[in-house]
């Protein structure tokens, strides 16, 4: 079974633009969720979607969103893009996101914002 | 609401020797708790996991024990590898409520020939 994959796996963009991530679950996972990893604030939780909806969402500002289409692929979009956007981003997989919620991960998108 | 607390890192050891990371938790209810690990340019992976007090997670000779009554969950090795040098991250998740897992700040370990 093919594991959670993400494109790009690098970015490099430049303060103010706006940027597209994508991740590809695991087949028959419907639950996606995406994190953002820093050296200095670790792993943080940025949202989750579950059938297309937005189930949980993390504290991160509005510049920051999501979608999931039918076929649980799933996009993150960040735009005006700030220095410290400058991150690993991470999306996992489960199946439900429920019960003891193993979670699959990707390899990330490496972003720098210059 | 729920942490998980590691002990900071660089965790620095020879090959061979024995490795323990520390991890302890707060949470409400009845939590499962996990391993992950994150080898150098790659996103994380489950090592291990404990749905329940009392369960042994193993996986690849690491084990941790699920302690309800000291709410810990450290990660052991008897005889650590090169290979193994990589960042751990302990998780847990909420049996009731919100089901996003919480991780904690993670681990590096390093070990040397």
């Amino acid at each position: 079974k093919a594991g959670v994959t993400q494109t790009p796996r690098y970015l490099i963009k430049t303060r103010g633009q706006q940027v597209t991530l994508s991740c590809s679950p695991i087949s028959g996972h419907r639950s996606v969720s995406w994190y953002q990893q820093t050296p200095g604030q670790g792993l943080q939780f940025l949202f989750e979607y579950f059938s297309e909806t937005q189930r949980n969402k993390g504290n991160f500002p509005g510049r920051f969103s999501g979608r999931q289409f039918s076929n649980s692929r799933s996009e993150m979009n960040v735009s005006t893009l700030e220095l410290g956007d400058s991150a690993l981003y991470l999306c996992a997989s489960s199946l439900t996101g429920k019960g003891d919620y193993e979670q699959y991960f990707g390899p990330g998108t490496r972003l720098t914002v210059t | 609401g729920n942490s998980v607390t590691q002990m900071e890192g660089p965790v620095t050891l020879s090959e061979e020797a024995f490795l323990t990371i520390n991890c302890t938790y707060t949470a409400t209810g009845y939590p499962s708790l996990f391993w992950y690990v994150q080898y150098p340019g790659e996103g994380l992976q489950l090592l291990l996991k404990a749905t329940k007090a009392d369960d042994k997670g193993s996986n690849k000779g690491f084990e941790a024990t699920y302690r309800k009554e000291t709410t810990s969950f450290h990660l052991e090795k008897g005889s650590v590898q090169v290979s193994d040098s990589a960042v751990y991250f302990c998780a847990l998740s909420a049996s009731g409520g919100s089901y996003i897992p919480t991780f904690g700040r993670g681990t590096s370990l390093i070990v040397h020939p």
